[in-house]
C-alpha cells in the first residue's frame, strides 16, 4: 500500500545545530507540504512543492529550507535550530489537479530544541 | 483570501449525545471545504469534503457536514457520540493555488 513516512519520529537537538527531517511518499504525488503544529495555532504551512525542483515558501518559512530532487522525497532542513522551532512537524502530499485537495499526512516528527 | 474560523477550541459531549463542531469560512470564490480528524499521536486524515455538489456531505465514522452559503458555515455533526470520536478536528478551505488553509482546531472530549 502507498504511504507517507517521516523520520525520525522524535528528535532532540541543541540550539544552533542543523537538523534535517525526512519525508518520503510512495503515492507518486506531485504536491508535497511541510507543516508545523503548535498549541493554539493549528497547522501552519512552512514550505511546499508542486514537483521536482519546485519549492515555495509558506507562511512560516523563516529558518527552514527544503529541496525537491525527486518525486518521493521532500526533506526539511533547519539551518540553525532555535528553541522557537520546538514543535511537531507534519509532512503531507496530494495529487496534482482535480483531487489535489485531499492531502495525505505522515505520522509526524516531534522536535525538541534545547 | 480564504480562511476558516472554528468556534471553540474544546468541546465536551456525553457518550451518545449529539456532536456539533462549528466552522465558518471566508472565501471570495465558491469554496472547497474540508474536515480533517487527528487522533492522538497521529497525522491528520480526511473526514469529509465539500466540492460544490451536494450541500449535505457524508463522511467516515457517521460524521456529516452541511454547507450553508447564507451563513458561511460548514458545521460538523454526528447524531450519537462514541468514545472513539475523541480527537482533534480541523476545518479547512482550499486556496486558489492548491494549498489547504487549516483552522486552529477543536478538541472533542467524550464524557462517559
Amino acid at each position: 500500500d502507498a504511504e507517507i513516512t517521516q523520520s525520525p519520529r522524535h528528535k532532540i537537538t541543541e540550539t544552533g545545530r542543523q537538523v534535517t527531517l525526512a519525508c518520503h511518499q510512495t503515492w507518486n504525488h506531485n504536491n508535497m507540504f511541510w507543516y508545523r503544529q503548535d498549541l493554539g495555532h493549528g497547522l501552519r504551512l512552512i514550505h511546499y512543492s508542486y514537483g521536482v525542483h519546485d519549492t515555495n515558501k509558506g507562511e512560516v518559512s523563516d529558518g527552514y529550507s527544503v529541496s525537491r530532487s525527486n518525486t518521493e522525497d521532500l526533506p526539511l532542513t533547519l539551518e540553525s535550530a532555535a528553541s522557537s522551532q520546538t514543535s511537531v512537524y507534519f509532512c503531507a502530499s496530494s495529487e496534482k489537479g482535480g483531487d489535489s485537495d485531499t492531502q495525505y499526512f505522515g505520522p509526524g516528527t516531534r522536535l525538541t530544541v534545547l | 483570501a480564504q480562511s476558516v474560523t472554528q468556534l471553540g477550541s474544546h468541546v465536551s459531549v456525553s457518550e451518545g449525545a449529539l456532536v456539533l463542531l462549528r466552522c465558518n469560512y471566508s472565501s471570495s470564490v465558491p469554496p472547497y471545504l474540508f474536515w480533517y480528524v487527528q487522533y492522538p499521536n497521529q497525522g491528520l486524515q480526511l473526514l469529509l469534503k465539500y466540492t460544490s455538489a451536494a450541500t449535505l456531505v457524508k463522511g467516515i465514522n457517521g460524521f456529516e457536514a452541511e454547507f450553508k452559503k447564507s451563513e458561511t458555515s460548514f458545521h460538523l455533526t454526528k447524531p450519537s457520540a462514541h468514545m472513539s470520536d475523541a480527537a482533534e478536528y480541523f476545518c479547512a478551505v482550499r486556496s486558489r493555488d492548491d494549498k489547504i488553509i487549516f483552522g486552529k482546531g477543536t478538541r472533542l472530549h467524550i464524557l462517559p
